[in-house]
């Protein structure tokens, strides 16, 4: 069963920082493209970013509101992936999923975590 | 970045009765669209890919069209479970976008 598990959500201070965690079970994780996606409270979804996967080049992309403050990273001996949130602002509150697409045969399903809370407030 | 930008914003609807909702793109996306469904509290679920191309296990009443910068998903007789948030997602270019969504509320 392909599971996606987050954690390290929480609540950070303007101009913190904090570390979210994605664990992959059930699928060969080190040939995923994985990506994050967040939706702020009450808000639609926002496309944050993706790694693709070592084979791939493991290439990063981001969307525009937080190029330079967040990284995306990978540890595929963990069957983990992470999000590293800098500077973070107001506007950063959301909930974080991590996503991804597996390849069954011609078809592609994309399975998503629960999510993870991250709340900026001073 | 490309902008997508969805209609209506919400809309009323009975069950059993035909909806239609719009996604539109900034510009020529050829079908690299998807749409999703997120119901209240879980994350989102893809319906459709590649604009067309239903997901496994995604009733018939769904159905997607298009090509280029609009895109259409059409629900043939909404169903009780059918009450949700679709959005749309073209993955042509990144940044990856999202359109803001089309809430389907019960009339």
């Amino acid at each position: 069963e392909v599971q996606l598990v987050e954690s390290g959500g929480g609540l950070v201070k303007p101009g913190g920082s904090l570390r979210l965690s994605c664990e992959a079970s059930g699928f060969t994780f080190s040939n995923a493209w994985m990506t994050w996606v967040r939706q702020a409270p009450g808000k639609g979804l926002e496309w944050v970013g993706r790694i693709k996967s070592k084979t791939a080049g493991e290439t990063l992309d981001y969307a525009t509101p937080v190029k330079g403050r967040f990284t995306i990273s990978r540890d595929d001996s963990k069957n983990t992936l992470y999000l590293q949130m800098n500077s973070l602002i107001t506007e950063d509150t959301a909930v974080y999923y991590c996503t991804t697409d597996i390849r069954y045969g011609l078809r592609y399903i994309d399975y998503w975590g629960q999510g993870t809370l991250v709340t900026v407030s001073s | 970045d490309i902008q997508m930008t969805q209609s209506p914003s919400s809309l009323s609807a009975s069950v059993g009765d035909r909806v239609t909702m719009t996604c539109r793109a900034s510009q020529g996306i050829r079908n690299d669209l998807g749409w999703y469904q997120q119901k209240p509290g879980k994350a989102p679920k893809r319906l459709i890919s590649a604009a067309s191309s239903l997901q496994s296990g995604v009733p018939s009443r769904f159905s997607g069209s298009g090509s280029g910068t609009e895109f259409t998903l059409t629900i043939s007789s909404l169903q009780p479970e059918d009450f949700a948030t679709y959005y749309c997602l073209q993955h042509n270019s990144y940044p990856q976008t999202f359109g803001g969504g089309t809430k389907v509320e019960i009339k």
